[in-house]
C-alpha cells in the first residue's frame, strides 16, 4: 500500500515564525504536491515537484516555498507565518511515466493554526 | 485552467437510501479521481476513472469523457459513508496536476 506521512497532525505557531511542514512517501513516486484546504474552497494547489530539486508553482504559491532534496521527501515552508495561513495542509504523491494510472495518494493532513 | 463543479453541495440521506453525485468539468480531462474525506480529514481514494465505469462494493462511478462529466453512485448508504466527497481532474503529463471541486458534504442518518 502507498503510504504518505506528514510530520504533524496539529501545529500551533505564532505570527512571524518560520514553519516547516514535512511530507514523506514510500512508493518511489516522482510527483509530490502540497495543497491547502479551506471550508467551501476545496483543495487548492500550492506547489508541486516532479523530480528532486524541481518545483513548480501551483495556484496559490504566495507566502510559501518548498524544498525537495530527496525523492521521498517534500517540505513546505512558511517563511513568516500569518494568520491567513491558518488552514489544513495536505501532501500527496503520484507516479509519472507512460501508461498510468496517475492516482494521487494523500497524507493525513496537518491542521495549522497561526495565532 | 480547468474548472470543476460538483453537485449537490450538501446531501442528507436516510440509511439505506441511494444517491448520485455529479462532477462537471469546463474542459476535457484524461486524469480523474473521486475521493472521500473522512471526519478526521484523511482523503481516501475511491476511484481512478478517466473514462468508463467502475464498481467497488456499494460504490460505483461512471465518467463520460466526451461530455466532460463524472458520476458517483452510492447505494444502500450507511452512516459510515458520511463525509465530504471530492472529484478532481486534470491532464496527464507535466506532473499530473489535479484541480479539485468544492465537494459534496454527505450526511447519512439512521
Amino acid at each position: 500500500d502507498v503510504k504518505v506521512t506528514q510530520s504533524s497532525r496539529y501545529l500551533v505557531k505564532r505570527t512571524g515564525e518560520k514553519v516547516f511542514l514535512e511530507c514523506v512517501q514510500d512508493m518511489d513516486h516522482e510527483n509530490m504536491f502540497w495543497y491547502r484546504q479551506d471550508p467551501g474552497l476545496g483543495l487548492r494547489l500550492i506547489y508541486f515537484s516532479y523530480d528532486v530539486k524541481m518545483k513548480e508553482k501551483g495556484d496559490i504559491p504566495e507566502g510559501y516555498s518548498v524544498s525537495r532534496e530527496k525523492k521521498e521527501r517534500f517540505s513546505l515552508i512558511l517563511e513568516s507565518a500569518s494568520t491567513n495561513q491558518t488552514s489544513m495542509y495536505l501532501c500527496a504523491s503520484s507516479a509519472e511515466g507512460q501508461g498510468g494510472p496517475y492516482e494521487q495518494y494523500f497524507g493525513p493532513g496537518t491542521r495549522l493554526t497561526v495565532t | 485552467g480547468i474548472q470543476v463543479e460538483q453537485s449537490p453541495p450538501d446531501l442528507i440521506l436516510q440509511e439505506g437510501a441511494n444517491s448520485t453525485l455529479r462532477c462537471n468539468f469546463s474542459d476535457s480531462v484524461n486524469n480523474l479521481q473521486w475521493f472521500h474525506q473522512n471526519p478526521w480529514g484523511q482523503l481516501i481514494n475511491l476511484f481512478y476513472i478517466p473514462s468508463g465505469t467502475k464498481q467497488n462494493g456499494r460504490l460505483s462511478a461512471t465518467t463520460v469523457a466526451t461530455e466532460r462529466y463524472s458520476l458517483l453512485y452510492i447505494s444502500s448508504s450507511q452512516t459510515t459513508d458520511s463525509g465530504v466527497y471530492f472529484c478532481a481532474g486534470g491532464l496527464t503529463g507535466g506532473g499530473n496536476k489535479l484541480t479539485f471541486g468544492t465537494g459534496t458534504q454527505l450526511k447519512v442518518e439512521l
